[in-house]
């Protein structure tokens, strides 16, 4: 079945840097890519997403790419905060599955003054 | 968008007693999801519930151990039977606005079992 890897554990970027998070996934047929975000002690809160059909998507700071010849998405944070510090969820989906999501295991961003 | 609302936000337990974490949507939803996440960890699907129907469960996860009801199209209630420490994670309930991806999340219950 699809599998999604989400590649850092953890990163730690200096406030004011950008911090990038990758992922790849195996099922080509995978259309649906959202990000989110979960603060310490809380819930999840989408932040970004991508549809196969482009490449490139961008909401203020936070810009999606997506490679669908390598399999691979990735979010890119610009001029990082210290509220950016949080945990990161890439997942994918794809519409034969109804859009049921298979998460990646989590990036801990760490935002360093 | 779609409001998810969780009750209770934790609850502590002794091992072998029952409790229900039930969910609250703010607008009608097709199907409902109930995710469970260790600490810090990624969420593992448990089960879809759609309105009226039996619950679809994923592997390694059973009606008899999580019930879940899904009584009509804004609510949810999830039972976590004969609760062990293992089950002490954080339970979260979800579902889409839309037909194509958007998934949005309750707030999540704590859970610990003593």
């Amino acid at each position: 079945g699809e599998k999604v890897e989400q590649h850092e554990s953890t990163l730690s970027v200096r406030e004011g840097d950008s911090a990038v998070i990758n992922c790849t996934y195996t099922d080509t047929a995978s259309s649906y890519f959202p990000w989110y975000k979960q603060e310490a002690g809380k819930g999840l809160h989408f932040v970004i997403d991508i549809r196969s059909n482009v490449d490139r998507k961008q909401s203020q700071r936070l810009i999606v790419l997506l490679d669908k010849k390598a399999k691979r998405f990735s979010l890119h944070i610009t001029a990082t905060q210290p509220e950016d510090s949080a945990i990161y969820f890439c997942a994918a989906s794809w519409m034969d599955s109804n859009y049921q999501l298979i998460w990646g295991s989590g990036t801990k961003l760490i935002i360093k003054p | 968008s779609v409001l998810l609302y969780q009750k209770p936000n934790r609850d502590i337990c002794q091992s072998g007693t029952s409790l229900k974490i039930q969910c609250v949507a703010d607008s009608q939803v097709v199907s409902m999801f109930w995710y469970q996440q260790f600490q810090e960890q990624s969420l593992m699907l448990m089960a879809t519930a759609n309105e009226g129907s039996e619950a679809t469960y994923e592997s390694g996860f059973t009606k008899d151990k999580f019930p879940i009801s899904r009584p009509n199209l804004t609510f949810s209630t999830l039972t976590v039977n004969n609760a062990r420490p293992g089950d002490s994670s954080i339970y979260f309930c979800s579902s889409r606005a839309g037909g194509r991806g958007e998934q949005y999340f309750g707030p999540g219950t704590r859970l610990t079992v003593l």
